[in-house]
């Protein structure tokens, strides 16, 4: 069975920072795209940035795009988004989901995590 | 960057058939993946690559996509299917994923 479980939420300060971590289990980490899509309160749902099953390369929606980073250790079948300069318009539940593919393009998220909440608020 | 718009809601007597859009420029060149998410859920996959259902995933749901339009097609509506439905690309120009606005399918 699948399982992805996120973690590191939490209440954090206008410009500070955060690191959110996505436990995998189930199937082969390494063999997998991994995404990270996030949900503000009553809002729709916002792809933030993607990492190849490598590791090698990375992806970033334009909002997040030079504060956000995403990266991945397939030793730890573990998935990270550090977040930096963080503002309120972050403030969201932010799931982890599984590609369906190693590569980035077209595939789909066949899993998701139940998300982990991140408020940005002094 | 590209733009995926749907209709904010949908009503349906239970038995009928709900019809969710998803406007998008020449969307019929890109595939499509639809999910459901029912309140204090995550999202679940219901269609890919615009008419694929996946394992578990009842047969009355369907997709379809031509042109600058791609629809989600529920049909014998039951209550369980209450839910937000969002589409999803992947845009070649941005290299961006892209979610729709969502809709909100609500049963009579």
């Amino acid at each position: 069975e699948v399982v992805l479980l996120e973690s590191g939420g939490g209440l954090v300060q206008p410009g500070g920072s955060l690191r959110l971590s996505c436990s995998a289990s189930g199937f082969t980490f390494s063999s997998y795209a991994m995404n990270w899509v996030r949900q503000a309160p009553g809002k729709g749902l916002e792809w933030v940035a993607s990492v190849t099953c490598s590791g090698g390369i990375t992806y970033y929606a334009d909002s997040v795009k030079g504060r956000f980073t995403i990266s991945r250790d397939n030793s730890r079948n573990t998935l990270y988004l550090q977040m930096n300069h963080l503002r309120g318009d972050d403030t969201a539940v932010y799931y982890c989901a599984k590609d369906e593919e190693c590569t980035y393009g077209t595939s789909y998220f066949d899993y998701w995590g139940q998300g982990t909440l991140m408020t940005v608020s002094s | 960057s590209y733009v995926l718009t749907q209709p904010p809601s949908v009503s349906v007597a239970p038995g009928k058939t709900a019809r969710v859009t998803c406007g998008g420029n020449n969307i019929g060149s890109k595939s499509v993946h639809w999910y459901q998410q029912k309140p204090g859920q995550a999202p679940v996959l219901v269609i890919s690559y615009d008419s694929d259902r996946p394992s578990g995933i009842p047969e009355r749901f369907s997709g379809s996509n031509s042109g600058n339009t791609a629809t989600l097609t529920i049909s014998r509506v039951e209550a369980g299917d209450e839910a937000d439905y969002y589409c999803q690309v992947w845009d070649s120009s941005s290299d961006h994923r892209v979610f729709g606005t969502g809709t909100e399918v609500t049963v009579l």
